[in-house]
């Protein structure tokens, strides 16, 4: 099974801030992975796929980069409604796994 | 306004079944593979099966900690589908999504709609 690790697991930030999470996979998955966004509650939503492609609707704010084994997920400018707890999704063998997930505050 | 609606939920006894089911609307189930995620009570989702399409005759795959247990089933006629969870046990607590996937191609088969959600307590 491919393992997906997100670090950190939870990040505190202000306002405005720049944040990146990461997510790191246990074998080469090339772009093969999707981002999500889960509030408290709710069912996750997509953000990104592709490793890069933003989702239709998600704001500019968010970009992903990343191939290979490594991958980031940026905000560039924090906001309120961003507070949520984000994770990685592999796409290329089953059975699809998903990281631990991280948890963003805003200070 | 495509949606997903699941239904079926609710608390059962350890070694008891149970059959969720995943209603569509505002777009055809029918043309697209449709999955399973379950995520346990403060934690992270873990991937739970998979169906796809009639010109894939609907062929399933299944996490390991699954597979055996529970069957994954389509009524494209009603839009609909399911999971029929038996041998439960209580780290089959969840919370159950139904995921539509976006695309057969695998470099395009993340989930871009998911219904709400529904509770399975396994419990005595």
């Amino acid at each position: 099974d491919i393992q997906l690790t997100q670090s950190p697991s939870f990040l505190s930030a202000s306002l405005r801030d720049r944040v990146t999470l990461t997510c790191r996979a246990s074998q080469d998955i090339r772009t093969s992975l999707a981002w999500y966004q889960q509030k408290p509650g709710k069912a996750p939503d997509l953000l990104m796929y592709a490793a890069s492609t933003l989702q239709s609707g998600v704001p500019s704010r968010f970009s992903g980069s990343g191939s290979g084994t490594e991958f980031t997920l940026t905000i560039s400018s924090l906001q309120p409604e961003d507070s949520a707890t984000y994770y990685c999704q592999q796409l290329v063998s089953y059975p699809l796994t998903f990281g631990g997930g991280t948890k963003v505050e805003i200070k | 306004e495509e949606q997903l609606v699941e239904s079926g939920g609710g608390l059962v006894q350890p070694g008891g079944s149970l059959r969720l089911s995943c209603t569509g609307s505002g777009f055809n189930l029918r043309d697209h593979y449709m999955d399973w995620v379950r995520q346990a009570p403060g934690k992270g989702l873990e991937w739970v099966g998979r169906i796809r399409d009639k010109g894939n005759a609907y062929t399933t795959e299944y996490a390991a900690s699954v597979r055996g247990r529970f069957t994954i089933s389509r009524d494209d006629s009603k839009n609909s589908l399911f999971l029929q969870m038996d041998s439960l046990k209580t780290e089959d607590t969840a919370v159950y999504y139904c995921a539509r996937v976006y695309s057969s191609a695998w470099t395009r088969s993340f989930f871009d709609l998911w219904g709400p959600g529904t509770l399975v307590p396994v419990s005595s």
